[in-house]
């Protein structure tokens, strides 16, 4: 099975820090998203990538950039960590493109609490 | 642009009732489109999709959606509701690359006894 790993299920940071999420798969997939969940907002895409060191802006990047210097790993980074960045953040990796009928595999989430 | 609408944020059903969460969808291009199911404290999973072929999907744990292009929607049923199809289903769409998803905002389930 297919396993995508995010390293922290809950973290706690403080206005202002710069905090790294960090996404690990285990397949040599292609592609590796990252997006954040709300309560009655669904999922937003923030960012993703389709190659090593290769990324490209979803509909919500501003606040965040990201890094991919191998292929199985994808890490997110907030510059300047605030409030309205307390989310469930969601990692997910596919093989190919949508259109060829692959599909995204999740992982579990962390949940970010800016204090 | 790409969107979805899934109508009512919730639902609630009794135990053994049908089940019917709506979606429509918005595309530029011919669709794909995904349902995937998320149960407390746990990652999304993959329900069904349709891509191209058979409009009548069949997916996971009984559940089936339909892609009606002249609706432009692609509802989800399950026949009968049971306790453990309590989750948050979301159905998404591919961006115009074939890259991504976009999601919607999710139907939160809740099954009665």
């Amino acid at each position: 099975d297919v396993k995508v790993t995010q390293s922290s299920r809950y973290l706690v940071k403080r206005t202002g820090e710069k905090v790294f999420l960090e996404c690990v798969q285990d397949m040599d997939h292609e592609n590796m998203f990252w997006y954040r969940q709300d309560p009655g907002l669904g999922l937003r895409l923030i960012y993703f990538s389709y190659d090593v060191k290769m990324k490209e802006k979803g509909d919500i990047p501003e606040g965040y950039s990201v890094s991919r210097e191998k292929k199985e790993r994808f890490s997110l980074i907030l510059e300047s960590a605030s409030t309205n960045q307390t989310s469930m953040y969601l990692c997910a990796s596919s093989p190919g493109t949508v259109r060829y009928n692959e599909k995204l595999f999740f992982g579990s989430g962390t949940q970010l609490s800016v204090l | 642009a790409q969107s979805v609408t899934q109508l009512g944020s919730h639902v609630s059903v009794s135990e053994g009732a049908l089940v019917l969460l709506r979606c429509n969808y918005s595309s530029s291009v011919p669709p794909y489109l995904f349902w995937y199911v998320q149960y407390p404290n746990q990652g999304l999973q993959l329900l069904l999709k349709y891509t191209t072929g058979a409009t009548l999907v069949k997916g996971i744990n009984g559940f089936e959606a339909e892609f009606k292009k002249s609706e432009t929607s692609f509802h989800l049923t399950k026949p009968s509701a049971h306790m453990s199809d309590a989750a948050e289903y979301f159905c998404a769409v591919s961006d115009q690359a074939g890259t991504a998803l976009i999601f919607g905002k999710g139907t939160t389930l809740s099954v009665s006894s």
